[in-house]
């Protein structure tokens, strides 16, 4: 079974609409956590925004937010006005804590976003 | 940004001859790992490592062998390239285990013929 879901391939939003793209994950771990980068056209990763499992409050990083839904399995990373500039691929992943955590993040599959004017 | 340094950023092979990328960090992190990125899978883990000559398997490690005999350099080898292989490559480094996000290189582009 895929650990990460992320069940939007592409996304065409209009200019300063707000965002939602979907992110669900599959654990056994009670401890992880989850990241979102971006990879616009030029390739490099970016990352965004983490959240903890253990963590209250939803994570805020300007204009990112992360929807963190536990006991949906559930992380939506939320993009405010968004902005030309916000076309890319998003990438959901995640860490878990069982085995060390040294082994990286696993990733979903990603979401084209491409913003029009 | 995080130091890191891919090379080559671009190659072109033949099936049957050996590549070695190189991912060199500046930033004394302590793990190391190459992914590989393709069109509808995203990126998917090679191999990792957690200190100097402390390396295992990844999701997808067979046909790639790795090496790391200093903390600023992790060492991505294809013994003998396979057209399956034509992908873009990553670095990336980390620092913490549990919450710390990785940062990633450029990306090294390898075509296999």
């Amino acid at each position: 079974a895929q650990k990460i879901t992320q069940t939007q391939p592409g996304m065409f939003v209009q200019e300063k609409e707000a965002v939602t793209l979907d992110c669900t994950y599959d654990t056994s771990d009670p401890s992880y956590g989850l990241f979102w980068y971006k990879q616009p056209s030029s390739g490099e990763m970016i990352f965004l925004i983490y959240q903890g499992s253990y963590d209250q409050q939803n994570a805020t990083e300007g204009r990112y937010s992360l929807n963190f839904q536990k006991a949906r399995k559930s992380a939506n990373l939320v993009i405010s006005a968004s902005q030309l500039g916000d076309s890319a691929m998003y990438f959901c992943a995640m860490r878990e804590r069982s085995g060390g955590g040294a082994d990286g993040l696993t990733f979903g599959k990603g979401t084209h976003l491409i913003i029009q004017p | 940004d995080a130091g890191i340094t891919q090379s080559p950023r671009h190659k072109v092979t033949e099936t049957g001859t050996p590549v070695t990328l190189r991912c060199h960090q500046t930033e004394n992190h302590r793990y190391m790992y190459w992914y590989r990125q393709d069109p509808g899978h995203g990126l998917r883990l090679i191999h990792y490592s957690y200190g100097v000559k402390d390396t295992d398997k990844g999701e997808v490690s067979d046909g790639y062998s790795v090496s790391r005999s200093k903390t600023e350099d992790f060492l991505l080898t294809l013994e003998s390239a396979t057209s399956s292989q034509t992908s873009v490559y990553f670095c990336a480094i980390g620092q913490a285990m549990d919450t710390g996000e990785l940062f990633f290189g450029e990306g090294s582009r390898l075509t296999v013929l």
